[in-house]
């Protein structure tokens, strides 16, 4: 059974760079059948999807976190990772590291795996 | 970018209630629809993807359905269990946007 895991600072400066790396296990993360990704949740807040990458390293990210994001792949270790650079504390959430089947070469279906989600906080 | 808008933004209902949220995409997005369930401290859970399809082990009390631009997501018979946030999120082309989130409660 595929499983992820998130790892990384649980506490983060303003204006420094999040970084968060999910180890994938029960399954390759150099599949052709699915996307890879980050959604996160700020406290008391929905759902924000972050951005996915493709085992052929395409990336696709949200609009407005692009100019400040990087998402990569680590095949000979089988994670994927997220940085954030110039953080504030509108960046503190719950970040978790999820699973989405790929469709057609644009579109998805559901995200049906999911990491247990780490918390953020980026604070002085 | 796609967005996605939710109504209601929440609701009370009772256990036993039919209960119905609806999911509205800016632009058509053909079936590339999904919906999730969500409770505090818990991770989100895929519920119904491709607007129709029930994801493996949700029980068939959820039913989605719709396509282009407006959809909805059913729960034929509120359990005490489905007192949850649910969002959609369209997955038609990136950036794969959520929906604000319809909230449920007593």
């Amino acid at each position: 059974q595929l499983q992820l895991q998130e790892s990384g600072p649980g506490l983060v400066k303003p204006s420094e760079t999040l970084s968060l790396t999910c180890t994938v296990s029960g399954g390759s993360i150099s599949s052709s059948t699915h996307y890879w990704g980050w959604i996160r949740q700020p406290p008391g807040k929905g759902l924000e999807w972050i951005g996915n990458i493709y085992y052929s390293g395409d990336t696709y990210y949200s609009s407005s976190l692009k100019s400040r994001l990087t998402i990569s792949l680590d095949t000979s270790k089988n994670q994927f990772s997220l940085k954030l650079s110039s953080v504030t504390a509108a960046d503190t959430a719950v970040y978790y590291c999820a699973r989405q089947a790929r469709a057609t070469i644009t579109t998805a279906f559901g995200v049906d795996v999911w990491g247990q989600g780490t918390t953020v906080t980026v604070s002085s | 970018d796609i967005q996605v808008t939710q109504s209601p933004s929440s609701l009370s209902a009772s256990v036993g209630d039919r209960v119905t949220f609806t999911c509205r995409a800016s632009q058509t997005i053909g079936s590339y629809l999904n919906w999730y369930q969500l409770k505090p401290g818990k991770v989100p859970k895929l519920l119904i993807y491709a607007a129709s399809s029930l994801q493996s082990g949700v029980p068939s009390r959820f039913s989605g359905s719709g396509s282009g631009t407006d959809f909805t997501l059913t729960i034929s018979s509120l359990q005490p269990e489905d007192f949850a946030t649910y969002y959609c999120q369209q997955s038609y082309t990136a950036p794969f946007t959520f929906g604000p989130g319809t909230k449920v409660d007593i």
